[in-house]
């Protein structure tokens, strides 16, 4: 696709499951990035892959979250043992590494832990 | 650490008047980003902007960066309804902190009829 593709749009899950959530950047982008937002908050820095190199992943918050990217492409986050405040859009974000280059955004997975 | 700040959190403000949203941020770096959101969507890019009085316009929003003051700003004129909407300015940052892109507060801008 054109775009950066996000699976599933929606999920609703029991507290204590786990969860994973599918990003499929733009064709060709060798960075991407993984974006929470709870509502009507900003957007909380989770997770920076970049080709080969060891992703940043300084901005996850606790030992349940996880993320791989393989191939260098499709990126998966993984959030074990789903608590409420896990509750937010997770938003997953692509471009090429070069200065200057848009950063695009999908159109985010809503995830609801009940 | 890089912070961002915006200011105002919330504009209201009267179609056909000009306003103008801030962008603070706390480390040298030379990659600012501006967003718009509208509710329930993702995030639609506006500006890259990449160095030092840089400026860019598009419709009624232009954007610059004064990479001194560690400022940038967008700047609204004669607004518009469909202008309604969230922004969010982006900071790259600097040196150790290159990897992330740091967000804003956001400034939800309503433009009343």
């Amino acid at each position: 696709g054109a775009g950066v593709s996000q699976s599933p749009s929606n999920k609703v899950t029991e507290k204590g499951k786990d969860v994973e959530l599918r990003c499929d950047p733009i064709s060709g982008h060798t960075a991407l990035y993984w974006y929470r937002q709870s509502l009507g908050q900003g957007l909380e820095f989770l997770i920076y892959f970049q080709g080969n190199s060891a992703p940043d992943k300084s901005g996850l918050p606790s030992d349940r979250f996880s993320a791989e990217r393989t191939g260098g492409s499709v990126s998966t986050l993984t959030i074990q043992r789903t608590q409420q405040e896990d509750s937010a859009v997770y938003l997953c974000a692509s471009s090429y590494v070069l200065s200057g280059n848009t950063i695009y955004f999908g159109e985010g997975s809503w995830l609801t832990v009940v | 650490e890089l912070k961002v700040e915006q200011n105002p959190l919330f504009l209201s403000m009267q179609e056909g008047k000009n306003y103008t949203i801030y962008c603070n941020y706390s480390t040298t770096s030379d990659r600012l980003y501006w967003y718009r959101q509208d509710p329930g969507k993702s995030l639609e890019s506006l500006f890259v902007l990449l160095s030092n009085g840089a400026v860019k316009q598009e419709g009624r929003l232009m954007a610059s960066l004064d990479t001194k003051a560690r400022l940038s700003t967008l700047h609204i004129t004669a607004a518009v309804h469909d202008l309604s909407a969230t922004y969010f300015c982006a900071v790259k940052g600097y040196g150790g902190a290159t990897n992330k892109l740091i967000f804003g507060t956001g400034t939800l801008l309503a433009v009343q009829p």
